[in-house]
């Protein structure tokens, strides 16, 4: 099974901010990478697939990067809505993994 | 527009069944596959399961396989998730999704 690792586990951020986080596969990937934001209570929202490519809606200071074993989803200018767990997800292969999760708490 | 919607979760016994479903519309679901993902309290997502989108093709978690079984009926347009021998540690919000669409989840909790 391909491991999904992210980091870090938390984030401490304020209105505005830039926010980076990291996920790192096991194994290479390609491009085949999706970024979830989970807000508490809530179903997963889908954010990016393919690594790079927004779902449909969501808002332009998201991005998504990378390819291969290494990604990274930023947020360019933190808003309050954006306070939430957000997790990776590889399509590479089955069975689907996810990492275990970054939540952006506010500072 | 697309709505996923689950349903069959409750209390149920260890070592009992219990059966999902998950009601699509505002798509073409007879082309997508179609995924179950779970959270347990608390505790991060893992997926469980996948049929293709006639349903010829399943794949399984290890943690559920040989005990979950993965179903559709494209003619009503609803997924199921049939659990068998269900344990303490099955106990999770039970979601279904697709590509860029998941279900506001249902609530399994197995306990005596």
């Amino acid at each position: 099974d391909i491991q999904m690792t992210q980091s870090p586990s938390s984030v401490s951020a304020s209105v505005g901010d830039r926010v980076t986080i990291t996920c790192r596969a096991s194994q290479g990937i390609s491009s085949w990478l999706a970024w979830y934001q989970q807000k508490p209570g809530k179903a997963p929202k889908p954010l990016i697939y393919g690594a790079s490519n927004l779902q449909s809606g969501v808002p332009p200071r998201f991005s998504g990067s990378g390819s291969g074993t290494e990604f990274t989803l930023t947020i360019s200018s933190l808003q309050p809505e954006d306070f939430a767990t957000y997790y990776c997800q590889q399509a590479n292969s089955f069975p689907l993994t996810f990492g275990g999760g970054t939540k952006v708490e506010i500072k | 527009q697309v709505q996923l919607v689950e349903s069959g979760g409750g209390v149920v016994q260890p070592g009992r069944s219990r059966r999902l479903s998950c009601a699509a519309s505002g798509f073409t679901f007879t082309t997508y596959a179609m995924h179950w993902v779970r959270q347990a309290p608390g505790k991060g997502l893992e997926w469980v399961a996948v049929i293709s989108d006639v349903g010829g093709d399943k794949q399984y978690a290890a943690s559920v396989k040989g005990r979950f079984t993965v179903s559709r009926d494209n003619s009503k347009n609803t997924l199921y998730l049939q659990m068998n021998s269900l344990r303490v540690e099955d106990t999770a919000v039970y979601y279904c999704a697709t590509e860029g669409y998941w279900g506001q989840g249902t609530l399994v909790t197995v306990s005596s």
